[in-house]
């Protein structure tokens, strides 16, 4: 069964303390995404990798990073999460339709 | 223009009635559009795929205007458990490979 499987599904931290949330897809799809969604603001794409070790900025990527050592592994790293980067986070693997993860709640305080 | 374009909504429409969703696109070379369904706050799921003119599935049509660069979806007999929101989705013009710009999407609220 295609998937693409994100962890954790639901999160509370504190601003400042490192944070990953990892992604993983089986379809051995090359481009991979994330995005956040806030509410009236649709989908925004954060980072998008076109290939193992190609990653590149989509439009909101400040505070984020992002690697692609694997074909399918695509973890978002917040480095020092703030408040505002509390959001809806979804993976999605591309080809070309996109296939999402289940989605991320990040609630920083 | 923007990139995608929808009406945000919400529609409220009564069980059986028929309601069409238009979305407007930038990028004229785009050849494949998508419209994917979203429930509150799940992920986005893939409703139809537009490659050509159009595409019907059951009670769902999506029609593809180049000329005039929109893309609509059309359902009819509409049901309770089509209440969602609805995403147009087309390339990118800034990435190359299978980037996808998604619109805001259109609300629909389906009531009995």
């Amino acid at each position: 069964e295609a998937q693409v499987t994100q962890n954790p599904r639901y999160l509370i931290t504190v601003t400042g303390k490192k944070l990953t949330v990892t992604c993983s897809q089986n379809m051995n799809h090359e481009y991979m995404s994330w995005y956040r969604q806030d509410p009236g603001l649709g989908l925004r794409q954060i980072y998008y990798s076109m290939n193992v070790e190609v990653t590149d900025k989509g439009d909101v990527p400040e505070g984020y990073k992002v690697s692609r050592k694997e074909k399918r592994n695509f973890p978002l790293i917040l480095e020092s999460p703030s408040p505002n980067q509390t959001s809806l986070y979804f993976c999605a693997s591309n080809r070309p339709q996109a296939y999402f993860g289940e989605g991320s709640w990040l609630t920083v305080v | 223009r923007k990139e995608v374009e929808q009406d945000p909504g919400p529609f409220n429409v009564p069980e059986g009635a028929t309601v069409a969703f238009n979305c407007t696109y930038s990028n004229s070379a785009s050849q494949s559009f998508f419209w994917y369904r979203q429930d509150c706050r799940k992920e986005p799921k893939l409703l139809m795929s537009v490659y050509s003119s159009g595409n019907e599935d059951g009670r769902f049509t999506a029609q593809l205007n180049r000329a005039s660069q929109y893309i609509s979806l059309l359902i009819r007999d509409s049901k309770l458990s089509d209440s969602a929101t609805y995403l147009c989705v087309v390339p990118s013009s800034n990435q190359a490979g299978t980037a996808l710009i998604f619109g805001k999407g259109t609300t629909l609220s389906v009531s009995s």
